[in-house]
């Protein structure tokens, strides 16, 4: 079975504080993709990143940072220096190889505080 | 730029109506997605479709049906709206390929009084 756990129901920071957004998931596929997702007041899904189960690197793309580790089947989400417009729910997901079903935490909702 | 768009933002119905709820893609995507997300639930797959008349119940299809007649259109129908069904609803579409992500609607908040 697959899941994805985000254990933070609801985060509140001071702007310019870093925080980390925590994503577990569960899967036995051997090929799988991870995604994190901004959801702001407006409502759409903004993409942010995906990675595939054969690369860990970790990425870095300006105040946003991932920590992909298999071995503890985490994907975590750095914010440096939280700004305002950062408050948002952010979701994490799991997408297994054979299927086009994807697997969406509860959510995290961040409140970035001036 | 890409796009999926939900013909409503907010609905208000009443219980036993039947309720449309309507997506349309313009990227051509061969599979379309209806979520309903609430509150410490997440996002939870009502239906999905992998190609025109085609679609596949999710984890919570009870109450729902839904509609692919062109491959840009995608509905979601509540045959007798009820108040646990008030929710936000949102469409998404995904291209065929493995390694491809989910295009998000501004998502429909239903209330159902």
């Amino acid at each position: 079975a697959q899941k994805v756990t985000q254990a933070q129901t609801e985060i509140s920071v001071v702007e310019k504080e870093d925080v980390t957004l925590d994503c577990v998931y569960e899967t036995r596929d051997t090929t799988y993709y991870l995604f994190w997702y901004k959801q702001p007041p407006s409502g759409e899904l903004v993409f942010l990143i995906r990675r595939n189960s054969f690369d860990e690197q970790n990425e870095i793309s300006g105040r946003y940072s991932w920590n992909f580790q298999k071995s503890t089947s985490s994907f975590n989400f750095t914010i440096t220096a939280s700004q305002v417009v950062d408050s948002a729910v952010y979701f994490c997901a799991l997408r297994t190889y054979n299927f086009n079903k994807f697997y969406f935490g509860s959510g995290t909702k961040l409140n970035v505080k001036p | 730029d890409v796009k999926v768009t939900q013909s409503s933002r907010y609905l208000v119905k009443r219980t036993g109506e039947k309720v449309f709820l309507e997506c349309v893609q313009d990227m051509d995507h061969e599979n379309m997605f209806w979520y309903r997300q609430d509150p410490g639930l997440g996002l939870r797959l009502i239906y999905f479709s992998y190609d025109v008349k085609m679609k596949e119940k999710g984890d919570i299809p009870e109450g729902y049906s839904v509609s692919r007649e062109k491959k840009e259109r995608f509905s979601l129908i509540l045959e007798s709206a009820s108040t646990n069904q008030t929710s936000m609803y949102l469409c998404a579409s995904l291209k065929a390929e493995k390694y491809e992500k989910l295009f998000f609607g501004s998502g429909t908040q239903l209330s159902v009084l």
